[in-house]
Formats: structure tokens, C-alpha cells, sequence
């Protein structure tokens, strides 16, 4: 999706090292989301916000942490404390109104080694 | 929340159609139902989305009985790019993440 933009698409980093991945977003979408995806498996969620300066947990939020200080930017950190980092992790937004679809961006594939 | 069911794969051939259902039993009376398709190393994209009847847009159709316990995405006439991974999920009215969980999906693969 042209208006969100993960950066980078490959990162490596060795264990132990805290990571930032990068989510921008030009659609003036309220909410973002951050999921994992493992290979074969389906999207779990890490963390989402609604709006700025507040987010909530998901269903894996442990090991990894999140800042929403702009509207357009909701940075995900992969700490040391996340046992099993390597994933590929995907960004969405989407409106906070009746049935507005999620919007992807094409991810950032983190390998720790 | 309700929990959707779809079959882990399918196979097709070119120019073929393609139904794709999900079972969602326990679906509330305001959820609606969404499908995405992904492609290797992409995020999902959205398809199409639907409350009840049929939908129709550019690349498929969605189906939907009027007791809403399942839906069939349809793809006419498939190419082989239409191989991926599709995704149904129900989703209730307002914001936050309800709903918003991606299983495994049906990885779809078209045949010349």
C-alpha cells in the first residue's frame, strides 16, 4: 500500500540488541497496528493505538514496545527480551469508523542471529 | 469474537472459478465479514467485505446466506497470479483490534 512505508525491508541484528522498525502512514488513518507473521502461520497481533499517545497490547505483546507521539508514525522496538525475534512484521492503519478495511504496508523481515 | 474456519488449501486451474468458503457460526448481529488476500513477502491486501446477500466488485464476489454462519468469497475465471493466501475475518462495528487476528488462512494455488 503506497501510503505506508516500513523501512527498512531487511534487517539483521545480532541477539541481544534492541531494533526499531519504522511505520509511516499518509492516509490520515486514526488506528495502526503492528503484527508478527512466522512462516506458514497466519498475523498475530503485537500492539495497536487508536490515537495518539495511546496504544493497547495484543495478543503477543511481550518482549516488544511501542511510542504513538504523531498521528503518522507508530514506531515498533524489538527488545532483547523478545525470545524468538526473527519474523517477518507487518504495519496497518485504517479509519476508526464502521467497517473501514485494515491498509498494509509490505513489511520489514527481521533476522537476528 | 467469532471464530472463523476455512479449509487450509485449495487447488484450481487457470480460467477456472474459485469459492472460497468460511464458516463463522457464532457471528454477532452487527459483525461484518472481510477477506484478504496476501501474497509471499507482502502484507494483506483487502478484497472485498460484506454484512449480508451478495457483493460484488472489480475482482470477486462475496456470498452470504441470511444466517450469516458463513460466507464464499468467489473468484471468477482465476490466472495463476491469483495464487496466495486468503484471509476471512469478522469483525464487529467500532474501533480497536476485535476481530482483527488473522488465522492461517486458505493458501490458494492455480495451475496452468
Amino acid at each position: 500500500d503506497g501510503g505506508i512505508t516500513q523501512s527498512p525491508k531487511y534487517l539483521f541484528r545480532k541477539e541481544g540488541q534492541n531494533v526499531t522498525l519504522s511505520c509511516e502512514q499518509n492516509l490520515n488513518h486514526d488506528a495502526m497496528y503492528w503484527y508478527r507473521q512466522d512462516p506458514g502461520q497466519g498475523l498475530r497481533l503485537i500492539y495497536y493505538s487508536q490515537i495518539v499517545n495511546d496504544f493497547q497490547k495484543g495478543d503477543i505483546a511481550e518482549g516488544y514496545s511501542v511510542s504513538r507521539e504523531k498521528k503518522e508514525s507508530f514506531p515498533l522496538t524489538v527488545t532483547s527480551a523478545q525470545k524468538n525475534p526473527t519474523a517477518f512484521y507487518l504495519c496497518a492503519t485504517r479509519q476508526s469508523s464502521y467497517n473501514s478495511p485494515l491498509h498494509f504496508g509490505n513489511g520489514t523481515r527481521l533476522t537476528v542471529t | 469474537l467469532a471464530k472463523t474456519t476455512q479449509p487450509v488449501s485449495m487447488d484450481s486451474y487457470e480460467g477456472q472459478e474459485v469459492n472460497i468458503t468460511c464458516s463463522h457460526n457464532n457471528i454477532a448481529t452487527n459483525d461484518y465479514i472481510t477477506w484478504y488476500q496476501q501474497f509471499p513477502s507482502q502484507g494483506p491486501r483487502f478484497i472485498i467485505q460484506g454484512y449480508k446477500t451478495k457483493v460484488t466488485n472489480e475482482v470477486a464476489s462475496l456470498f452470504i446466506p441470511a444466517d450469516r454462519k458463513s460466507s464464499t468469497l468467489s473468484l471468477p475465471r482465476v490466472s495463476l497470479s491469483d495464487t496466495a493466501v486468503y484471509y476471512c475475518l469478522v469483525v464487529p462495528p467500532g474501533g480497536g483490534a476485535d476481530g482483527l487476528t488473522f488465522g492461517k488462512g486458505t493458501h490458494l494455488i492455480i495451475q496452468p
